[in-house]
């Protein structure tokens, strides 16, 4: 069982580079999220989706876009990069009513 | 200040030791999940809490809802080092499908178990 699966684990990117952070599962969850996680601040969302076509803001999206053109892909794109971006990202997936399943994580440091 | 906040912010307990870990709302709790992370690691998801009163076990942890205080906590008894990791609770804002499922998380607990 592969559950969700992110890429790459680790990148690091100069400022005002773009990258995207890749996550796919294979559960067939219709709802999919964002999150990063800063030291001492739990995780916070950034972009969540509710099936494939439907995305809208978390808490923190300034800076982020996503996409979700399949049930199994949800994307993040970082399009500027800035210092206040380096942060671990993870994604994770639910259906209705279940626990999150987490990836492993993205450990992304912008210099 | 969070909307979750976990206490104690870390924890250094002697193997066989019994602890206890609290996350306290300052919202309304529609329900209250815990999940465990060890470093460089996804989180896990360890249990689900929905109704006040509820209490839930799985193998030496065990955690309880007290919707009145908006509170939960988790207990684990006769620590292992294996328990070691970060654990976090994360709250449901919106009853049912209104959520879509998101969390609003705490800032999580560092637990160390000495062998």
């Amino acid at each position: 069982n592969a559950g969700v699966t992110q890429t790459p684990k680790f990148r690091i990117l100069k400022i005002g580079q773009s990258m995207t952070l890749q996550c796919t599962q294979d559960m067939n969850h219709n709802y999919m999220y964002w999150y990063r996680q800063d030291p001492g601040m739990g995780l916070k969302l950034i972009y969540y989706s509710v099936g494939a076509g439907i995305t809208d803001k978390g808490e923190v999206p300034n800076g982020y876009n996503v996409s979700r053109s399949t049930t199994e892909d949800f994307p993040l794109r970082l399009e500027l990069a800035a210092p206040s971006q380096t942060s671990v990202y993870f994604c994770a997936s639910s259906q209705p009513g279940g626990g999150y399943t987490f990836g492993s994580g993205t450990r992304l440091t912008v210099v | 200040s969070q909307e979750l906040e976990q206490s104690p912010q870390s924890l250094i307990v002697q193997e066989g030791k019994n602890l206890t870990i609290n996350c306290t709302s300052s919202k309304t709790l529609y329900g209250l999940y815990w999940y465990k992370q060890k470093y460089g690691e996804g989180l896990i998801f360890l249990m689900m809490l929905q109704k006040g009163g509820e209490e839930k076990s799985h193998e030496k942890i065990t955690a309880k809802l007290d919707e009145k205080k908006q509170q939960s906590s988790l207990h684990i008894t006769a620590s292992q080092p294996s328990h070691a990791g970060i654990y976090l609770c994360g709250a449901a804002r919106n009853a049912g499908g209104t959520s879509y499922g998101k969390l609003t998380f705490g800032q999580g607990t560092i637990l160390t178990v000495h062998p």
